[in-house]
């Protein structure tokens, strides 16, 4: 089967780092997408990953480890606006693409 | 950035009608597109995956004689929600498929929120 697990919730401080971890299980494997997603919005595009590393973006960095099947949106300099739900997504590839997305992550950023 | 349009951005419709949604890629070709479908404060739950010229692939529990998806083109799938009922009251979203290898990305539609009374 498949699985992807990522924390419900995090709260952190303005200012901070915060890193949001996502574990997966899954056949076909191609690469890792990471999503932010605010309320009654469609998704947006923050980072895909296909090799083991961390690739570095802005305040916003990813990283992937294949062969343990987990990854880490790190997020630094924390803004008030940063709130927000961030979706780890996997996209297979079997015969044919196909994005599977966690449950996401409800981040709360407080003053 | 690449950028796809999705409309209607909201529907409002009778029980039993049918609403017709159009997820366009504006600036790109999207060989595959997939439709989501979002209740609230849940996540993106796959509908089905739309290649071009082909038939969609549906995931397990989606009806697709209730969910008919065509991809007539390279920049254009839609999503007709047939005899719409209460329950099909969701957000739902379209995104397409480009790019390879490390440049692979999807880009998602704003999303149309139906509300079927």
């Amino acid at each position: 089967g498949q699985n992807i697990d990522q924390p419900t919730e995090m709260t952190a401080t303005e200012g901070a780092i915060v890193q949001i971890n996502c574990t997966y299980q899954t056949s076909g494997f191609n690469g890792l997408f990471w999503y932010q997603q605010h309320a009654g919005e469609a998704p947006t595009f923050l980072s895909y990953n296909v090799l083991d590393g961390l690739e570095e973006k802005g305040r916003f960095s990813s990283f992937l480890s294949r062969s343990k099947g987990y990854s880490y949106l790190l997020l630094k300099e924390l803004q008030m606006k940063d709130s927000a739900s961030y979706l780890c997504a996997v996209l297979r590839n079997t015969g044919g693409f196909k994005t599977i997305f966690g449950a996401g992550t409800r981040l709360f950023v407080k003053a | 950035g690449a950028v796809v349009s999705q409309h209607p951005s909201r529907v409002i419709c009778k029980s039993g009608t049918s609403v017709k949604i159009e997820c366009r890629s504006l600036d790109f070709q999207a060989t595959t597109m997939f439709w989501y479908r979002q209740f609230p404060k849940q996540s993106l739950m796959l509908m089905a995956t739309s290649n071009e010229g082909s038939k969609a692939t549906y995931e397990q529990g989606v009806e697709k004689d209730k969910f008919l998806i065509n991809h007539a083109s390279l920049t254009l799938s839609t999503l007709t929600v047939t005899s719409a009922h209460p329950e099909d009251s969701s957000f739902y979203i379209c995104s397409a498929h480009t790019g390879q290898g490390a440049q692979e990305t999807q880009y998602f539609g704003p999303g149309t929120r139906l509300l079927v009374l």
